[in-house]
């Protein structure tokens, strides 16, 4: 079956500019997470949709959104992009109960802010 | 906070068997011990999973102490394919997943 399905795989932003960043997760998977991963500070939980709902939020500035639709896909939105929000972007999805059956990962979005 | 300790590094000679061991000491009864690996910058991958007893699967097997408190994920026959960085991670009843460092095995030919 089709994994999780991130795009675009690279993108090069300006300072200042906003960015959408997309996320299909596996077919039947209701829950997405993003993640940002950067050499200084590691893989860090973003948030989490279940349902088109937020269910669960990092500790993130509130230029960091995101939504669910329908079908599962979600969008993560960041506005006035900064030098430091250069990093790679996960996405994961999972059934629902994410403690008995894990998370899948897609292969990420590279995001450069010059 | 990661709820996670792992070493930051280990070696291990291609075809022996690789032990990372991962401290949890916080675990509460109903947390899961997951390990992924990430290779160079892709997605993070799953690998196994377990809650109190001991797991295998083809990739790995997962030894869980009786207090819970650590485990430790073996590859059997470590090949140059498995050099990567090793999560272990701890989903909370948020179901959230706490990265910590990880452990960064390097196989060695």
């Amino acid at each position: 079956k089709a994994g999780v399905t991130q795009t675009p795989r690279y993108l090069i932003k300006t300072r200042g500019q906003q960015v959408t960043l997309s996320c299909s997760p596996i077919s039947g998977h209701r829950s997405v997470s993003w993640y940002q991963q950067t050499p200084g500070q590691g893989l860090q939980f973003l948030f989490e949709y279940f349902s088109e709902t937020q269910r669960n939020k990092g500790n993130f500035p509130g230029r960091f959104s995101g939504r669910q639709f329908s079908n599962s896909r979600s969008e993560m939105n960041v506005s006035t992009l900064e030098l430091g929000d250069s990093a790679l972007y996960l996405c994961a999805s999972s059934h629902g109960s994410q403690r008995s059956y894990g998370y899948t990962f897609g292969s990420g979005t590279r995001l450069t802010v010059v | 906070d990661a709820k996670t300790t792992q070493p930051p590094s280990m070696d291990c000679a291609e075809g022996r068997a690789a032990n990372l061991p991962c401290n949890h000491s916080t675990i509460s009864g109903n947390e899961y011990v997951y390990w992924y690996r990430q290779i160079h910058s892709q997605g993070p991958q799953y690998i196994i999973h377990g809650l109190k007893n001991n797991e295998t699967n083809e990739m790995a097997s997962l030894i869980i102490t009786e207090d819970r408190k650590s485990s430790t994920l073996i590859l059997p026959h470590a090949t140059l394919r498995d050099t990567a960085v090793y999560y272990c991670i701890v989903i909370t009843g948020a179901n959230n997943l706490f990265f910590g460092t990880g452990t960064r095995l390097t196989v060695i030919p």
